[in-house]
């Protein structure tokens, strides 16, 4: 099974400054998919941003970029201008393009982010 | 879009005993898979189905827990004969049809094993 990494269990970021959030990989797949969610506390997961691994471009929703680095086997997000509601805790996940594994996602195992007023 | 939506939010019971949760996924999703979720860990795989087949299992589950969606519409997942280790949160989630298309979570269902 594929490796997902998040190195940082809790990270912090002052009100409207900007915060990067690890992820690194395992997989020996060329191609793949690359997933952020959101839980805030006590609500459902939401997707925050998606990339493909063959786009080399960085996938980018509003203040939400990722870096994506596929030698380096590394996804990370950024999130620019935080905002109170971004608290949350951030998952990292990936998808393989393999038939008999690609309907799995395998998540890591998550960054709690605390937004300082 | 009325989301996914699972029933019950909370569940405590004692060991021994059987439990089932309930999963609507949102109407135009053919896909639904169910997820457990331990305090401090990332969803973790339990199963999946495309329509009414369920496609693949987790080697992690025991034959204790059973998932069915008949008609491809709702799904249920059993467990029988609950232990203390089978205490999370499950997670439902769905959907379209292609490896791009992204997971849409319910709010899961808590168990409790007391």
């Amino acid at each position: 099974a594929q490796t997902v990494t998040q190195s940082q269990p809790e990270m912090s970021v002052q009100e409207a400054e900007t915060v990067t959030l690890s992820c690194t990989y395992d997989t020996s797949e060329s191609d793949y998919y690359l997933f952020w969610y959101k839980q805030p506390p006590s609500r459902q997961m939401i997707l925050v941003i998606r990339q493909e691994a063959y786009k080399q471009q960085n996938a980018t929703e509003n203040r939400f970029s990722v870096n994506f680095q596929k030698a380096a086997k590394s996804f990370s997000l950024k999130i620019s201008d935080s905002q109170l509601g971004d608290a949350a805790m951030y998952f990292c996940a990936y998808r393989s393009t393999l038939m008999n594994t690609g309907n799995q996602f395998y998540f890591g195992t998550g960054t709690s982010l605390t937004v300082i007023p | 879009d009325t989301g996914v939506s699972q029933d019950p939010r909370h569940k405590i019971t004692k060991r021994g005993q059987n439990v089932t949760f309930r999963c609507d996924p949102i109407s135009e999703h053919n896909r639904l898979y169910w997820y457990r979720q331990t305090l401090g860990q990332g969803p973790e795989f339990l199963t999946y189905f495309q329509n009414e087949a369920q496609l693949e299992k987790s080697r992690l589950l025991s034959d204790r827990f059973s998932a069915e969606r008949p008609k491809g519409s709702f799904s249920t997942l059993e467990i029988q004969r609950t232990e203390q280790g089978d205490s999370a949160m499950y997670l439902c989630a769905s959907s379209r049809q292609g490896r791009y298309s992204p997971l849409h979570f319910g709010n899961g269902t808590r168990l409790t094993v007391t």
